[in-house]
């Protein structure tokens, strides 16, 4: 399985655009770029996902590099809400087995 | 949105004991569920798939006779750890697939976790 690489931490001030990054250099052609995020003690809650174009939803939006080696979730103003870690994970098309990486742990500041 | 629920939320059981968890969609049927476990300060490791009407799969190094996998409906997964001791006090995720028809997303749902304590 096509793995993903992450900074461990991020911190952003409240209201202030945050902006993940994500590498996954060996992704495939079928496989589609996730992006979940975790409270704490909490299960993993959808952020949104993509396949090659960027996508917008209310909650983030996902930006996709050309070569798709490389993601970025872009929370577009962080609230004390948004701390959490967030996990990009690449899901091969038909099979819906998830295999989480590291994550990055979000502190957002008042 | 689509719900998955977990029960218990926590549990503290003794040692040797065995100790059953469910996983219900609410509103959708589930063919395929999966359970996780995570321990304090790290990711969620992807533990079995588990089938509606046929046996889990289990990943590598995962024992299918210590965490039991029973998936007899379509709304309901359970999982079972026997005989369970200290080093399996974990985190118990499981999560569940929904077609989103009007949105044409296909996002998984994830419980909200069982909390387990073996003393």
């Amino acid at each position: 399985d096509a793995k993903t690489t992450q900074p461990n931490s991020m911190e952003s001030n409240e209201e202030e655009p945050v902006h993940l990054p994500c590498n996954h250099s060996t992704i495939s052609g079928t496989d589609y770029i996730h992006w979940y995020r975790q409270l704490p003690s909490q299960g993993p809650e959808y952020v949104i996902h993509g396949l090659t174009s960027n996508v917008n939803n209310r909650m983030a939006s996902l930006a996709i590099a050309e070569d798709r080696k490389s993601s970025t979730l872009i929370l577009h103003r962080a609230t004390l809400r948004d701390a959490a870690v967030y996990y990009c994970i690449l899901r091969r098309n038909n099979f819906n087995k998830f295999y989480f990486g590291s994550g990055t742990k979000l502190n957002v500041k008042p | 949105g689509a719900v998955v629920s977990q029960h218990p939320s926590w549990v503290i059981c003794k040692s040797g004991t065995s100790v059953k968890i469910e996983c219900r969609s609410l509103d959708f049927q589930a063919t395929t569920m999966f359970w996780y476990r995570q321990f304090p300060k790290q990711s969620l490791m992807l533990m079995a798939t588990s089938n509606e009407g046929s046996k889990a799969t289990y990943e590598q190094g995962v024992e299918k006779d210590k965490f039991l996998i029973n998936h007899a409906s379509l709304t309901l997964s359970t999982l079972t750890v026997t005989s369970a001791h200290p080093e399996d006090s974990s985190f118990y995720i499981c999560t569940a697939w929904e077609r989103q028809v009007k949105q044409g997303v296909t996002e998984a749902f994830f419980g909200q976790g069982t909390r387990l304590t073996v003393v």
